[in-house]
């Protein structure tokens, strides 16, 4: 199946730094690439849907200017998070796809763990 | 808006009892629907999704849209089924919805 990588995997910085994350996928051209944040033992919630070669749309409350969403190419998506603080600690996850039908399925990636000190 | 709700956030069955997740959803447009399963330290990966009437896994669900729900069900559940599973609603620009979760322990 499509496979979905992540890098980092875990990634520990100090408050104010920027912190930049990658989401490829490995064996296919994805259209759309989501990324999502997922607090502990609660439910992913959407950030923002990146196109290539477009800007990202983000979702109500996200700040866009604090999460930055590059997405360069069919391949790679990456999600900056400026000024980190820790309330910005959490599980980021991203997903991709290759259309818009239901039957073109979103696949993940195993999430990176953000730990701002 | 859009809004899934997962009212169990755990459930224990005995092997080879029958399981049922309950997953609700509101939503103004037509729904289109998944449920999603993350074994332990695994990732997400799509377990069904409605518009292909399958049977995944011996995992099944049915799109009622009076009722606006989208349970998941198997008639003998068993040890390989424990973990988390997520209802997920598609929005409008193809992204998911997700409810809060259920965990699912299966007892030997």
């Amino acid at each position: 199946g499509a496979v979905v990588s992540q890098h980092p995997s875990r990634v520990i910085c100090k408050s104010g730094t920027s912190v930049k994350i990658e989401c490829r996928s490995l064996d296919f051209q994805a259209t759309t690439m989501f990324w999502y944040r997922q607090f502990p033992k609660q439910s992913l919630m959407l950030m923002a849907t990146s196109n290539e070669g477009s800007k990202a749309t983000y979702e109500q409350g996200v700040e866009k200017d604090k999460f930055l969403i590059n997405h360069a190419s069919l391949t790679l998506s990456t999600l900056t998070v400026t000024s980190a603080h820790p309330e910005d600690s959490s599980f980021y996850i991203c997903s991709a796809t290759t259309g818009y039908s239901s039957y073109n399925e979103q696949f993940f990636g195993p999430g990176t763990r953000l730990t701002v000190l | 808006a859009q809004r899934v709700t997962q009212p169990e956030k755990l459930l224990s069955v005995f092997k080879g009892a029958p399981v049922e997740l309950k997953c609700n959803y509101s939503y103004s447009g037509s729904p289109e629907l998944f449920w999603y399963v993350q074994y332990s330290r695994q990732r997400l990966q799509l377990l069904l999704r409605h518009i292909s009437r399958e049977s995944i896994k011996g995992f099944t669900a049915d799109l009622n849209k009076g009722e606006t729900s989208f349970h998941l069900k198997k008639p003998f559940a068993q040890e390989e089924d424990s973990a988390m599973y997520y209802c997920a609603l598609k929005g409008g620009a193809n992204n998911l919805f997700f409810g809060t979760g259920t965990r699912l322990t299966v007892i030997p």
